[in-house]
């Protein structure tokens, strides 16, 4: 399979607790983005890299947020001290870089449900 | 002001029926506009993009843009039952990475 996965798909944790989340892009993609998306809402921007390099955060991504890219493969995506407004759907999304349009292909997505 | 406005319906047409779903935005900067087509709890997946404005079709869809009235819209002709998805706009940012603006998604189904 040659699109962006995501792992796990699913995730329950209790209101505190550590997560981390995984995406693999695209091999020859060295753009990658994290988006949240809520219910009912369009994806919000979170973070982006280009290679290992992370080049833009949002106001979304609180301190308890962290992301990482290490080599500029996958890149991974930790909440610390999970609150119930971190429920959402977190979407990873990949592109290469070149002028024009900038086609992001989505993964699956990893849901999380924080109890 | 939503930089990228979208009824999120939900819209419900027959089988056959041409759906036109629509978007408005805010920056007269954006230049590159994506439609998305998001199935029940899966990642959105990529239909079409366009550049300015103007007209692009791809077999049964067709993407529109007006930029004077900073419009933008998706028809789908002969709409199936397979076509019923959240299908979402999106529009560029101002800063140079790429990083997409979506609208809220607009929800439709189609009754065979």
């Amino acid at each position: 399979d040659t699109g962006v996965s995501q792992d796990p798909r699913h995730k329950i944790t209790k209101r505190g607790q550590n997560v981390t989340f995984r995406c693999d892009p695209i091999s020859e993609h060295n753009r990658l983005y994290w988006y949240r998306q809520t219910l009912g809402q369009g994806p919000e921007f979170l973070t982006y890299f280009q290679n290992e390099a992370q080049l833009e955060k949002s106001r979304l991504l609180s301190d308890r947020f962290s992301a990482e890219r290490p080599k500029g493969s996958f890149s991974t995506l930790e909440i610390q001290r999970t609150e119930q407004g971190d429920s959402a759907m977190y979407l990873c999304a990949s592109s290469l870089p070149r002028a024009g349009p900038n086609e992001q292909y989505f993964g699956p997505g990893t849901r999380l449900t924080v109890t | 002001q939503k930089e990228v406005e979208q009824d999120p319906g939900p819209l419900s047409v027959p089988e056959g029926a041409i759906v036109s779903l629509n978007c408005t935005y805010s920056n007269s900067a954006f230049q590159y506009f994506m439609w998305y087509r998001q199935y029940s709890r899966k990642g959105p997946e990529l239909l079409m993009y366009t550049y300015s404005s103007g007209n692009k079709e791809d077999g049964r869809f067709t993407a529109q843009v007006d930029k004077s009235s900073k419009y933008i819209s998706l028809f789908i002709r002969d709409s199936q039952p397979s076509d019923s998805a959240t299908y979402l706009c999106a529009t560029y940012g101002s800063s140079n990475t790429g990083k997409l603006i979506f609208g809220q998604g607009t929800t439709l189904q189609v009754k065979p």
